[in-house]
């Protein structure tokens, strides 16, 4: 099946600064990627879709300002979270459509922890 | 209501059993359903994968679909202690002409020994 990876695959960092979390396809393009954060024990809720080329979508609720989404080609989609606080921790994970499916494979997922 | 709901569990079966898990939506706008596996701290891995009502069978795993009770379901036969994750069901429509996945809360499963 289709590949993506995420880097890093787990980050802590201090209250108020800044994290970058990478997203690639490895081996089929993709003109949109998606965003999801899963808190401990809940399901993955979709936090924006990536389009390339384009501003990313937010869904209801998610600060746009807060987290930055650049789909900066057709195999890189980056999301910063800025100035991180503890309540941001979360496991955020990517996926990526195939082209010509509606099937959606996703990446390993980034553990973020704030102290 | 909300739009995808999943008992999460947890499950426990012997290995060898045959395991039923399920989910039921509102949506009657959702076309393509699916099931993954995750294990602890990992990302989702596709299971399986249907639009249509009836059955999809792939080895151990069958998937069922049906559309007029907004009722999923996965069996998983001769269950193996590898088989032991969280299941999510994951229900697809479009809006506004882009995709949107939405998950149930994950059945979590283990097969003992």
């Amino acid at each position: 099946g289709a590949v993506v990876s995420q880097h890093p695959s787990w980050v802590i960092c201090k209250s108020g600064t800044s994290v970058k979390i990478e997203c690639r396809s490895l081996d089929f393009q993709a003109t949109t990627m998606f965003w999801y954060r899963q808190f401990p024990k809940q399901s993955l809720m979709l936090m924006a879709t990536s389009n390339e080329g384009s501003k990313a979508t937010y869904e209801q609720g998610v600060e746009k300002d807060k987290f930055l989404i650049n789909h900066a080609s057709l195999t890189l989609s980056t999301l910063t979270v800025t100035s991180a606080h503890p309540e941001d921790s979360s496991f955020y994970i990517c996926s990526a459509p195939v082209g010509g499916t509606d099937t959606q494979y996703f990446g390993p997922g980034t553990r973020l922890t704030v102290l | 209501q909300k739009e995808v709901e999943q008992d999460p569990g947890p499950l426990s079966v012997p290995e060898g059993a045959i395991v039923s898990l399920n989910c039921t939506y509102s949506n009657s706008a959702f076309q393509y359903f699916m099931w993954y596996r995750q294990y602890s701290r990992k990302g989702p891995e596709l299971l399986m994968y249907t639009y249509s009502s009836g059955n999809k069978e792939d080895g151990r795993f069958t998937a069922q679909v049906d559309k007029s009770s907004k009722y999923i379901s996965l069996f998983i036969r001769d269950s193996q202690p590898s088989d032991s994750a969280t299941y999510l069901c994951a229900m697809l429509r479009w809006v506004g002409g882009s995709e949107k996945l939405v998950f149930g809360k994950g059945t979590k499963l283990t097969v003992n020994p």
